[in-house]
């Protein structure tokens, strides 16, 4: 069992916006503003979308966003296309065990 | 621009130890700008974090597989390596190298921002 909680499944058809929710503690996602995501398409290794909860790397396109609200961190992704089709996987800081953990994972299907 | 490559066998027998190693090219893990970790996924799974190593040798590992985990770093040859002993066919994953958090001056900064293209090791006879 991952140790934050993510919605196995979410859709959106081509151009509306989609949420998924990432819920962890008070020792991680609550804890600390280094909440990370991450999108992978079938075959390929994990890209870093968000960190640091709102912040984008360059070349991440402005169509995805993040946030936090107490423990449950969410991923926007807003006028979808068939690209954004993949698995999205959260991830967060754990204190002071400098222990990594991430979401079991959301595969979001465009319509 | 920064590259990982991940190397090692694709087949390990039960109860041996598989053994990783990844290139970093692009980037000095001896700069000690970056620490360096590696990444599990089980096939058709989510993503586990295995371990990390800074340029020093300093390590942390997974509580859940720190009783049979080794990251080792070699900065002569810009590579860091993983070990895990024992395994069984609960490790056939997946296995990626990762540039993991830094620090800036002013405060740490966690997150996996350059990976490996991963490999998969099957653990069987």
């Amino acid at each position: 069992q991952s140790a934050l909680t993510q919605p196995p499944s979410a859709s959106g058809s081509p151009g509306q916006s989609v949420t998924i929710s990432c819920t962890g503690t008070s020792s991680d996602v609550g804890g600390y503003n280094y909440v990370s995501w991450y999108q992978q398409h079938p075959g390929k290794a994990p890209k870093l979308m968000i960190y640091e909860v709102t912040k984008r790397p360059s070349g991440v396109p402005d169509r995805f966003s993040g946030s936090k609200s107490g423990n449950t961190a969410s991923l926007t992704v807003s006028g979808l296309q068939a690209e954004d089709e993949a698995d999205y996987y959260c991830g967060s800081y754990a204190g002071s065990n400098n222990f990594r953990v991430f979401g079991g994972g959301t595969k979001l299907t465009v319509l | 621009q920064v590259q990982l490559q991940e190397s090692g066998p694709g087949l390990v027998k039960p109860s041996q130890t598989l053994s990783l190693t990844c290139t970093v090219s692009g980037g000095s893990i001896s700069s000690g700008a970056y620490y360096w970790s590696w990444i599990r996924q089980h096939p058709g799974k989510g993503l586990e974090w295995i371990g990390y190593i800074y340029y020093s040798g300093t390590t942390y590992y997974n509580p859940s597989l720190k009783s049979r985990v080794t990251i080792s770093v070699d900065t002569s040859k810009n590579q860091f390596s993983l070990k895990l002993s024992s395994v069984t066919a609960a490790d056939t994953a997946v296995y990626y190298c990762a540039r993991d958090c830094h620090y800036d001056g002013r405060a740490y900064h966690y997150y996996f921002d350059y990976w490996g293209h991963g490999t998969l090791v099957t653990v069987s006879t």
